[in-house]
């Protein structure tokens, strides 16, 4: 079975700062797709970003970009020139290809961006 | 497009009542998914459909039953209410890998007390 750690339960941030969230994840699996989820205080859950295993590049939206390194089965969240708005939780996610496809999560980070 | 949508938003129930909750997409989705959220937790997989009349067990299924008649349609039926079902329900979508994007996407969620 596939577990996903986030070790940092509370992070915060002064705004325009950057800020990096760490995962890691332990599978078996050669085919798997990671994910950032962001959770505001509506509860709405957002995708940030999602990287392919298969892909060496890391992804990058916006400010938001991650750092995949897949032999130490890690995938941090990296949030440029934070803002206000990006006050919320933030969940890891694990998605095997095939089957269920069902997204195993993290128990979270929660970030605060101070003004 | 309304996405996907659950009712009711909040709902407080009697040890040992009974209620579902629904859930709709409009994206004709084949793959639908029921999670819940406990506190200072990441969501964890109820229930999971890849299509109509077809459903699986997820992690933590017990204590509750769903359905599949249409596409469209994925509710989620608690039977004898417990206080440990007291959680945030969210039910998710996506199409199957290969075809278009794998994201999931989620309702607003569904808070449930049971006192």
């Amino acid at each position: 079975a596939q577990t996903v750690t986030q070790s940092q339960p509370e992070m915060s941030v002064q705004e325009a700062e950057t800020v990096t969230l760490s995962c890691t994840y332990d599978t078996s699996e050669s085919n798997y797709y990671l994910f950032w989820y962001k959770q505001p205080p509506s509860r709405q859950m957002i995708l940030v970003i999602r990287q392919e295993a298969y892909k060496q590049q890391n992804a990058t939206e916006n400010r938001f970009s991650v750092n995949f390194q897949k032999a130490a089965k890690s995938f941090s969240l990296k949030i440029s020139d934070s803002q206000l708005g990006d006050t919320a939780m933030y969940f890891c996610a694990f998605m095997k290809q095939g089957g269920s496809e069902k997204l195993v999560f993290g128990k979270g980070t929660k970030l605060t961006v101070n003004p | 497009n309304a996405g996907v949508t659950q009712t009711p938003k909040f709902r407080i129930l009697k040890i040992g009542q009974s209620m579902t909750l629904q859930c709709t997409q409009d994206m004709n989705h084949n793959y639908m998914y029921w999670y819940r959220q406990d506190p200072g937790m990441g969501l964890k997989l109820i229930y999971y459909s890849v299509g109509a009349g077809i459903t699986d067990k997820g992690e933590v299924p017990n204590g509750y039953n769903v359905s599949r008649s249409t596409t469209e349609d994925f509710p989620l039926r608690l039977e004898l209410a417990a206080p440990s079902q007291t959680s945030v329900y969210f039910c998710a979508s996506r199409q199957p890998h290969g075809r278009g994007s794998y994201e999931q996407y989620f309702g607003p969620g569904t808070r449930l007390t049971v006192t």
